[in-house]
């Protein structure tokens, strides 16, 4: 058990809804991370945040997704008017910044299939 | 060209073998990572390394930051260790992202 967990771990979606998952990173954590992998591939980049601050987002990550994280806790990604293309799994990580080289802790991931 | 290639992409051993997955990455980095991730998709990580080597019971994980290459051994292999290993690389400058490779996938037969 690494501590971060995500809700939930399977998705299945009609194409054109939306949906959101959940991320609860380890609590002592302040830079959390979101990441997409699709089969074969490793994880891509999506967006991360330091406490509520969005820092950084991928050019993978269209208009139709949203990530948040409202109390610099838990983060949620939403995706809107989903496509067949938006099919992978969903990866979140934290890490504790201020430190060189910091470890990456995963959660387990929300597997998402758009139907 | 992948920012960070890893070889092989499959890999097949029987129980006991010596195994070695490599890893290769193109830019300045400041810390590389191996992972490991099992079907159903949770990652763990295994090794961060920065330089030189480090051992965790049967894992070992080398890098070269000269060559720009880092490799994991695993001693006596067995079935539990059949899984994707991902290699991730930490740019020196700028962003915290990690970089992944596309993973090799391992199979350890009894």
């Amino acid at each position: 058990d690494t501590g971060v967990s995500q809700d939930p771990r399977h998705k299945i979606t009609k194409r054109g809804q939306n949906v959101t998952f959940r991320c609860d990173p380890i609590s002592e954590h302040n830079r959390l991370y979101w990441y997409r992998q699709t089969l074969g591939q490793g994880p891509e980049f999506l967006t991360y945040f330091q406490n509520e601050a969005q820092l950084e987002k991928s050019r993978l990550l269209s208009d139709r997704f949203s990530a948040e994280r409202p109390k610099g806790s838990f983060s949620t990604l939403e995706i809107q008017r989903t496509e067949q293309g938006d099919s992978a799994m969903y990866l979140c990580a934290s890490s504790l910044q201020g430190r060189m080289n910091t470890e990456a802790f995963f959660g387990q991931g929300t597997r998402l299939t758009v139907v | 060209k992948n920012e960070v290639e890893q070889s092989p992409q499959n890999l097949t051993a029987q129980e006991g073998e010596f195994i070695t997955i490599n890893c290769s990455y193109s830019v300045g980095i400041s810390a590389l990572h191996w992972l490991q991730q099992h079907p159903g998709g949770g990652i763990v990580s295994l090794f961060m390394l920065s330089s030189g080597k480090k051992k965790h019971g049967r894992l070992i994980a080398t890098i070269n930051i000269q060559e720009k290459h880092s490799s994991l051994h695993i001693t006596a292999s067995h079935p539990r260790d059949s899984a994707v290993y991902i290699c991730a690389v930490l740019l020196r400058i700028g962003t915290d992202k990690l970089i992944f490779g596309t993973g090799t996938r391992l199979q350890v037969f009894p």
